[in-house]
């Protein structure tokens, strides 16, 4: 089935860039979604990318996309301390479903 | 943006009650609703996708009479489990697909925290 791959910790001082991966299996997949979970919550959406597309940007988000590679990153830009969340990667493959990664936990150091 | 709304947001119950979590669309109507359950430190594990006026769809592993989902209108979907017990004390998070949406986009819940004593 489809599996969607993030590695689970990253730590960054305040200020820095914060760059989260994700690898994913489905070659189908149209719209790749960035979501940000706060302790607690649910998931709001921050960002996402079309299968046609490299790159986009978002004031200071910018989600690469490398479709050969099935990779995609999420760049934070000057990441501030309440940046700190889960940052789940979630690609939709058609139709009506979407997987989501396992969740990258972001901890940022002021 | 779209709301959705979870109620209520955590619910403590004794073992073998059953508990309701609702699940409202606020500003859209949402013909696809999702029901995830998220263990702690763990990502979303899907349940079932519930369609209005349909069956609900589980996913492999779930058991369909423990949790009963029921998608009566296009703003209301409900979460039913039953006879709970501890092993079912999680964070029941539900996400609804706006009607005619183009990208798939979702829309989450606040999410409902289930302790069961």
């Amino acid at each position: 089935g489809e599996d969607v791959e993030q590695s689970l910790f990253l730590s960054v001082r305040e200020g820095d860039s914060s760059v989260i991966n994700c690898t994913y299996t489905d070659s189908s997949s149209t719209y790749l979604y960035w979501y940000k979970q706060e302790p607690g919550a649910g998931l709001q959406l921050l960002t996402y990318i079309f299968s046609n597309m490299d790159m986009k940007q978002d004031q200071r988000l910018t989600v690469l996309l490398n479709k050969k590679d099935k990779h995609l990153s999420l760049r934070i830009a000057d990441t501030q301390t309440g940046d700190s969340a889960i940052y789940f990667c979630a690609p939709n493959t058609g139709g009506f479903k979407t997987i989501f990664g396992a969740g990258t936990r972001l901890f940022v150091k002021a | 943006g779209a709301v959705v709304s979870q109620h209520p947001s955590w619910v403590i119950c004794k073992s073998g009650t059953s508990v309701k979590i609702e699940c409202r669309s606020l500003d859209f109507q949402a013909t696809t609703m999702f029901w995830y359950r998220q263990f702690p430190k763990q990502s979303l594990m899907l349940m079932a996708t519930s369609n209005e006026g349909s069956k609900a769809t589980y996913e492999q592993g779930v058991e369909k009479d423990k949790f009963l989902i029921n998608h009566a209108s296009l703003t209301l979907s409900t979460l039913t489990v039953t006879s709970a017990h501890p092993e079912d004390s999680s964070f029941y998070i539900c996400s609804a697909r706006r009607g005619g949406s183009d990208t798939g986009e979702l829309f989450f819940g606040e999410g409902s925290r289930l302790t069961v004593l």
